[in-house]
């Protein structure tokens, strides 16, 4: 199985912050990776695919990056709605395979 | 507008049969390019995926559980329907169901439902 190592597990940022969360595959997944954002109780919500397409309607001041086995999440400024948690995935190989989720709190 | 809901139990037995159905709306699991599979999060743990099926009928299924998986599909209903024998307590989990959807190359979870609590217990 491919082992997807998220940093860090939590980070405490205000409102206007840039934060950055790293995402780090045990192999090559060819940049099927995605980033969804996760409140509790409500239905996740799928940000970014391939890397670093924006999911429509997802806005822009989210960016994904990286490639072969290093990627990122970053939220350029962040806003009130972003505290959430967010995972990624690798949809390359299976068994699909998750980061364990990073918690932005406030 | 792309909906999806699980439904089931929120109690079941040890040994017993968990059976949870996804309804969903906005996409047709008869059209190409679309799966619908399910992943569960047990209580303070990372997300696990469970099984998936396509539009094509076909199935993927976790290694580690593929014994006691079975997904199926009912595309008159918009339903797909995810059974689970020998429930043990370490399966208490919230159990998700999303759409994959297809882009760049390959299909990832595009759209999820909100989950649901199953708990195992005596």
């Amino acid at each position: 199985d491919i082992q997807m190592t998220q940093s860090p597990s939590s980070l405490s940022a205000s409102v206007g912050d840039r934060v950055t969360i790293t995402c780090r595959a045990s192999h090559d997944i060819n940049n099927y990776l995605a980033w969804f954002q996760h409140e509790p109780g409500k239905a996740p919500k799928s940000l970014i695919y391939a890397v670093s397409t924006l999911q429509t309607g997802v806005p822009s001041r989210f960016r994904g990056s990286g490639s072969g086995t290093d990627f990122t999440l970053t939220i350029s400024s962040l806003q009130p709605e972003d505290f959430a948690t967010y995972y990624c995935q690798q949809y390359n190989t299976y068994p699909l395979t998750f980061g364990g989720g990073t918690k932005v709190e406030i | 507008q792309i909906t999806l809901k699980e439904s089931g139990p929120t109690l079941v037995k040890p040994t017993q049969t968990l059976t949870l159905t996804c309804s969903f709306s906005g996409f047709s699991l008869s059209s190409s390019s679309v799966g619908v599979g399910w992943i569960r999060q047990p209580p303070g743990e990372a997300l696990e995926w469970l099984t998936l099926i396509f539009w094509t009928d076909d199935k993927r299924y976790s290694p580690s559980l593929k014994s006691r998986l079975t997904i199926t599909k009912d595309t008159s209903k918009n339903q797909v329907v995810l059974t689970m024998t020998n429930m043990d307590p370490v399966d208490t989990a919230t159990y998700f169901c999303a759409r994959w959807g297809y882009g760049s190359g390959a299909y990832y979870p595009d759209y999820w439902g909100q989950g649901t609590l199953v708990s195992v217990s005596s």
